[in-house]
């Protein structure tokens, strides 16, 4: 089984602060995806990954990088959490097959006060 | 206007109801519709695949696309309690194409 787990459940950080999440996907996946999730707007696409050390800006790229000096792990940065970053942020990871199929972490819920 | 609507719900259902989730998409070039099922505090498990126009079943869950009416369907037969999840759609047009996703059906089956 495909496994993808993310360095937190829940964090809660101060605005201002710089904010990591990590990603670890055990399955040797190319391609890596950071989304966050919010009520009524779905999944949003903020950076991914086709490669090691290879990003391309999502939909919402504006206020976090990412890095992927390894293969199996893709960390999201938050540079200077903002209150409008409280959200679940959910990590992905997919093979190069015909179908698309995206494997999920748990997610991580934070919260900046 | 969103490229994929989905109605948030809640929905809530009595065991053994038929449900219906449904979205609909605006980009002709879709061709590759995928639901995804996601319990509390987990992450979007696949749940159907389809390609194309047409029907696809597996087990209790039926996925319908209707690519005519940019319209896509998952029914849930003698749906459980097991049932309750948040369900995405999701799309794309092919290749490795980014998926665009709905924001989620959120289904209650109570006993």
């Amino acid at each position: 089984d495909v496994k993808v787990t993310q360095s937190s459940r829940y964090l809660v950080k101060r605005t201002g602060e710089k904010v990591f999440l990590e990603c670890v996907q055990d399955m040797d996946h190319e391609n890596m995806f950071w989304y966050r999730q919010d009520p009524g707007l779905g999944l949003r696409l903020i950076y991914f990954s086709y490669d090691v050390k290879m990003k391309e800006k999502g939909d919402i790229p504006e206020g976090y990088s990412v890095s992927r000096e390894k293969k199996e792990r893709f960390s999201l940065i938050l540079e200077s959490a903002s209150t409008n970053q409280t959200s679940m942020y959910l990590c992905a990871s997919r093979d190069r097959t015909y179908n698309n199929e995206q494997f999920f972490g748990p997610g991580t819920r934070l919260t900046v006060l | 206007q969103k490229e994929v609507e989905q109605d948030p719900g809640p929905l809530s259902v009595p065991e053994g109801a038929i449900v219906s989730l449904n979205c609909t998409y605006s980009n002709s070039a879709f061709q590759y519709f995928m639901w995804y099922r996601q319990y509390s505090r987990k992450g979007p498990e696949l749940l159907m695949y389809t390609y194309s126009s047409g029907n696809k079943e597996d087990g209790r869950f039926t996925a319908q696309v209707d690519k005519s009416s940019k319209y896509i369907s998952l029914f849930i037969r003698d749906s459980q309690p097991s049932d309750s999840a948040t369900y995405l759609c999701a799309m794309f047009s092919g290749g490795y194409n980014k998926l665009i996703f709905g924001a989620g059906t959120r289904l209650a089956v109570h006993p």
